[in-house]
């Protein structure tokens, strides 16, 4: 069965350090999101991602953050200065319709540890 | 965005049925309710959606309340590896894209 993947499976990072957090999504899909979850909380959206441009993002979002599609199978979160707060694990998913029927299929995730 | 409102937690034994309950008393007509869980350090995983019928899949029956303000995610013989925390999540028509995540009902299955 196709499956989300994402490397690293943990990172860390020293505070003001830029991270790319990388998504492989399954292939014939063409919605992609990044979740987070800071240990012990909720899955919060982040962003999602449609056509090579960003459809929605939450207020977490901000100009610290970035996202990319640079090929055709990778989709990259970047975080340019990492701080504290920014350690949670990170969840890509995908979907293929992208409508409020639509299938999510999460990752297994990256733990991002900033020290 | 429409509220869902859980349990905490909820307990069951292995092999038994388990009822798992949500509100959604805001939903608007157009609103899918979808379930996803959470194993213990995984990615959230799909379950089941609907919108007014009730749905059966591999894994489990959704059944959608009449008026739609609430609906029952039902585990037909729980086991130990359904141990997860359970979300209900409204997917709204113009905001189809994202998922809002509550804090979810988390589910203990007793051998």
């Amino acid at each position: 069965e196709p499956e989300v993947t994402q490397t690293p499976s943990h990172q860390v990072t020293q505070m003001g350090q830029e991270v790319i957090l990388r998504c492989v999504p399954i292939s014939n899909h063409l919605y992609f999101y990044w979740y987070r979850q800071i240990l012990g909380q909720k899955v919060e959206f982040l962003v999602s991602f449609y056509n090579n441009e960003i459809s929605e993002k939450s207020e977490i979002f901000d100009d610290q953050f970035s996202v990319e599609r640079p090929d055709g199978s990778n989709f990259t979160l970047k975080i340019r200065s990492t701080k504290l707060e920014d350690s949670a694990m990170y969840f890509c998913a995908s979907s293929d319709l992208g409508g409020s029927t639509d299938t999510q299929y999460f990752g297994p995730g990256t733990r991002l540890t900033v020290l | 965005d429409a509220k869902t409102t859980q349990p905490n937690s909820m307990e069951s034994n292995e092999e038994e049925p388990v009822h798992l309950p949500c509100n959604h008393s805001t939903i608007s007509g157009t609103d899918y309710i979808h379930w996803y869980r959470q194993l213990p350090s995984q990615g959230p995983e799909y379950v089941i959606h609907g919108l007014t019928s009730n749905v059966n899949n591999r894994m489990a029956s959704l059944a959608i309340a009449e008026d739609r303000k609430s609906s029952t995610l039902i585990l037909h013989r729980a086991t130990l590896r359904d141990a997860a925390v359970y979300y209900c999540i409204l997917r709204e028509f113009l905001n189809a894209g994202k998922s809002t995540f509550g804090d979810g009902t988390t589910l203990t299955v007793k051998p």
